[in-house]
């Protein structure tokens, strides 16, 4: 079975600064997709980047990123010049065939 | 609709007594998810609907939990009996059957068990 493991509880970043949440995951496909969703407390599950397993460029959203690594099954988020909207918990999954597989959480707390 | 719908967005029920979850999707989404999130916790899987294709009811807890869903419209998230063990949020998702595409996700409806 697929696994998705996020081995950081919580994480605070100043505001401004760079943080990278981690992610790993557990596979023998070759073919799949990686996701990091958003859930600020409001509980809406926001898209906040997607990756395809096929691609080896590193996909990036504005002031996200990520970092593939796919021998190693390592999908960090990189978020720079944080703001204060990106107080959230941050959930890595991973997607195949229509199956989701999610991870733990990380919470992120921005501090002014 | 625009997204995915839930309601109630709060639920406060008696133990013991049984709670039905609605769950509209996203028009032309074939595929629908639920999970459920306790406190603090991340998603679990519950049920997974592809159009008319048979459910994975894999992760379904217990007997006291079934799900239904009509062609590609609207779910309904069942739990019998309820315990307090099953406070939590229930998510609901859908998405394109195609590959590449990620889960849209509702608010949730938040269960309280008294």
């Amino acid at each position: 079975a697929q696994t998705v493991t996020q081995s950081q509880p919580e994480m605070s970043v100043q505001e401004a600064e760079t943080v990278t949440l981690s992610c790993t995951y557990d596979t023998s496909e070759s073919d799949y997709y990686l996701f990091w969703y958003k859930q600020p407390p409001s509980r809406q599950m926001i898209l906040v980047i997607r990756q395809e397993a096929y691609k080896q460029q590193n996909a990036t959203e504005n002031r996200f990123s990520v970092n593939f690594q796919k021998a190693a099954k390592s999908f960090s988020l990189k978020i720079s010049d944080s703001q204060l909207g990106d107080a959230a918990m941050y959930f890595c999954a991973y997607g195949r065939g229509n199956q989701f597989y999610f991870g733990t959480g990380t919470s992120l707390t921005v501090i002014p | 609709g625009a997204g995915v719908s839930q309601s109630p967005s709060n639920k406060v029920t008696e133990k013991g007594k049984d709670v039905e979850l609605r769950c509209d999707p996203i028009s032309g989404h074939t595929a629908l998810y639920w999970y459920r999130q306790r406190l603090g916790q991340g998603l679990e899987f519950l049920i997974y609907f592809q159009g008319n294709s048979a459910p994975d009811k894999s992760g379904l807890p217990s007997d006291r939990f079934s799900a239904e869903r009509t062609g590609e419209s609207v779910s309904t998230l069942t739990i019998q009996r309820t315990q307090q063990e099953d406070s939590a949020v229930y998510l609901c998702a859908s998405s394109l059957r195609r590959k590449n595409t990620e889960a849209f996700f509702g608010q949730g409806t938040r269960l309280t068990v008294v």
